[in-house]
């Protein structure tokens, strides 16, 4: 059982090269997030898609698009990176809420933008 | 703006030591949901507390809701290096459709 997989798992760019994160679950779950985490920052949520159709914006959205493909896979792109962006960005599912459900999470993309 | 507070940030013990980390706000939460991540891996959900007071074991750790719901503790009795990660706490008042607030975390380093 796969979970919640993530591609790339390292990345560098160049400042304004854009890039797609890609996420994809396979527990049927409705619900799928993007967070970003930065050293002494916790894990901040950037979108997310209550369920398949729907994406919203969570606290940090600037600088990002996400697109829910369909059930299985939520992308998380970026049109212009900037040095601000270098994170580990993590992609999360749950069956629901986040507040009553478990999310399970992938195991990050770590990027650099130069 | 819900914020967690957690404290100590970072926390250095030996094997067989008992520790806890705190988990604080002044706003009421719904629920609390305490996380583990290792390092180079995404978080992994420990237990979730919705009861004000309540507490659950999970092995050697025990975890705590305050009765008024604006903070909780995670104990660890007897630590072993194995315990070693971030542990992270996560609320949520539901609202902003129920998604959760992340707390910094609390750095462990268990030491044989």
């Amino acid at each position: 059982n796969a979970g919640v997989t993530q591609t790339p798992k390292f990345q560098v760019l160049k400042t304004g090269q854009s890039m797609t994160l890609q996420c994809a679950q396979d527990m049927n779950h409705n619900s799928m997030y993007w967070y970003r985490q930065d050293p002494g920052m916790g894990l901040r949520l950037i979108y997310y898609s209550a369920s398949e159709g729907t994406t919203d914006k969570g606290e940090v959205p600037n600088g990002y698009n996400v697109s829910r493909l369909n059930k299985r896979e939520f992308s998380l792109r970026l049109e212009s990176a900037a040095p601000s962006q270098t994170s580990v960005y993590f992609c999360a599912s749950s069956e629901g809420l986040a507040l009553y459900y478990e999310q399970y999470f992938g195991p990050g993309t770590r990027l650099t933008v130069t | 703006t819900q914020l967690l507070e957690q404290s100590p940030q970072f926390l250095s013990i030996q094997e067989g030591e008992n520790l806890t980390v705190y988990c604080n706000s002044s706003s009421v939460f719904s629920s609390l949901q305490w996380y583990r991540q290792e390092p180079g891996e995404g978080p992994v959900l420990l237990v979730t507390v919705v009861t004000g007071g309540e507490v659950k074991k999970l092995k050697r750790l025990t975890f705590q809701f305050g009765d008024a719901r604006k903070d909780s503790s995670l104990h660890i009795t007897a630590a072993q290096p194995g315990d070693t990660g971030l542990y992270l706490c996560a609320g949520g008042d539901g609202g902003s459709q129920g998604n959760l607030i992340f707390g910094k975390g609390t750095k462990l380093s268990v030491k044989p």
